[in-house]
């Protein structure tokens, strides 16, 4: 079946560090890929996507490619911000169904 | 703001209690979704309904009833809940290969 694994955490930042979150997966066929994140009290929000190898998925200063030869999909911000502070989720869907990596906590502090 | 609206976002309940939450959402997505997610933990996949048409259903207890009246709107009725049952319940919708739009969630305790 699919499964991704995700980066464990807690992690903890200074405001302005290298942020990255390791995420990889195994799936049948060619999943798209997603981080999604969760503020505090909130639900999920779609994060990036990609849908094809080679692709990079970026907003607000996050980016992730999608590495077929690794099967990678790692999470990078260059420079985070005290709202960066989440719970970060990498995820996959192949034939439908979305399958989630554990969840990896981010604290930045000022 | 989300564009998938759940109610309520607060609930709690006792074990003999009946209740149920509500999505509703105007994006014309056809299929919706219901997660349980337990605090730290990434959302669990509880019931599929695509078409108005339960696809799957995650090997749910009975005591968690869903119902999908229309195309914009989705369910879940609760009946004799477990205290075990407390979570986040986040519903969701996408259409086609579309990523999932989730809401903002209820938040149930069960005393």
């Amino acid at each position: 079946g699919n499964s991704v694994t995700q980066m464990e955490g807690p992690v903890t930042l200074s405001e302005e560090a290298f942020l990255t979150i390791n995420c990889t997966y195994t799936a049948t066929g060619y999943p798209s890929l997603f981080w999604y994140v969760q503020y505090p009290g909130e639900g999920l929000q779609l994060l990036l996507k990609a849908t094809k190898a080679d692709d990079k998925g970026s907003n607000k200063g996050f980016e992730a490619t999608y590495r077929k030869e690794t099967t990678s999909f790692h999470l990078e911000k260059g420079s985070v911000q005290v709202s960066d502070s989440a719970v970060y989720f990498c995820g996959g869907t192949s034939y439908g169904k979305l399958t989630f990596g554990q969840g990896t906590i981010l604290t930045v502090h000022p | 703001d989300t564009e998938v609206t759940q109610t309520p976002k607060h609930l709690v309940m006792g074990m003999t209690n009946k209740k149920s939450l509500k999505c509703e959402q105007h994006m014309g997505h056809r299929a919706m979704y219901w997660y349980k997610q337990k605090a730290k933990k990434p959302p669990e996949l509880m019931f599929v309904y695509s078409y108005e048409k339960l696809s799957i259903n995650e090997s749910v207890p009975s005591r968690f009833s869903p119902e999908c009246p229309n195309s914009s709107l989705l369910n879940l009725h609760l009946h004799a809940l477990q205290p075990e049952d407390s979570a986040l319940y986040l519903c969701a919708s996408s259409q086609g290969v579309s990523p999932l739009h989730f809401g903002n969630g209820t938040r149930l305790t069960v005393t």
